[in-house]
């Protein structure tokens, strides 16, 4: 089983529909979660980190369930140019490490 | 300010060979990673360095493999002996620090092809 895990999709989404995806993990030590965006052929940006508390950023909302292990990405009002590829990322034994999931990838169609 | 370069960006070299790839992080930031992703995977973890030590190498996958940052700043990972799975797409990160929580900037990585 891997340490992270998301469905790779894609997820086929028409512009202003919210979509949601989710990530599971597997290290119950795990202190730190992200949400990384990959554009093709670039490198991953932050997007966000997710609080034990959840977290909203404009039309993004992140959510962590620590009980599960797993972590979620909302999007509103979905835009052609959050077509992307979504990593979640969990740091490994309370450190620096990061552990990536493969990405789930977005395409927000017209 | 300037974030996280690597050059080259696209390298493409013989099986067998030998290759440098270099890693100019973001100024006064201490700690530094590099990362190796494969096409559909998430980044892997190869090494971490906190200035000039390596802190962690237990990611790199085999001896070919090694990584410097001898004053602190740029790193320079190689590879001897490259084989055809060394294909990939090298990305080089650094944090202000290397603790928990300290957001990873990536640079645009070098883009590896082993013929």
């Amino acid at each position: 089983r891997k340490e992270v895990e998301q469905d790779p999709g894609p997820f086929n989404v028409p512009e202003g529909a919210t979509v949601a995806f989710n990530c599971t993990y597997s290290n119950s030590a795990s202190q730190s979660f992200f949400w990384y965006r990959q554009d093709c052929r670039k490198e991953p940006k932050l997007l966000m980190s997710v609080y034990s508390s959840g977290n909203e950023d404009g039309r993004f909302t992140a959510q962590l369930n620590r009980a599960s292990q797993y972590i979620s990405l909302l999007i509103r009002d979905s835009k052609l140019s959050d077509s992307a590829t979504y990593l979640c990322v969990v740091n490994r034994d309370s450190n620096y490490q990061l552990i990536w999931g493969a990405g789930t990838k977005l395409i927000i169609k017209p | 300010g300037a974030g996280v370069s690597q050059t080259p960006s696209n390298k493409v070299t013989e099986k067998g060979k030998y290759v440098e790839l270099r890693c100019d992080p973001i100024s006064g930031h201490t700690a530094l990673y590099w990362y190796r992703q494969s096409l559909g995977q998430g980044p892997e973890f190869l090494i971490y360095f906190q200035g000039t030590g390596a802190a962690d190498d237990s990611g790199l996958p085999n001896d070919r493999f090694f990584a410097v940052r001898p004053e602190g700043s740029v790193s320079t990972l190689k590879i001897q002996r490259t084989e055809r799975g060394d294909s990939a797409v090298y990305l080089c990160a650094s944090s202000l620090s290397g603790g928990e929580g300290n957001t990873q900037y990536f640079g645009p990585g070098t883009r590896l092809t082993v013929l």
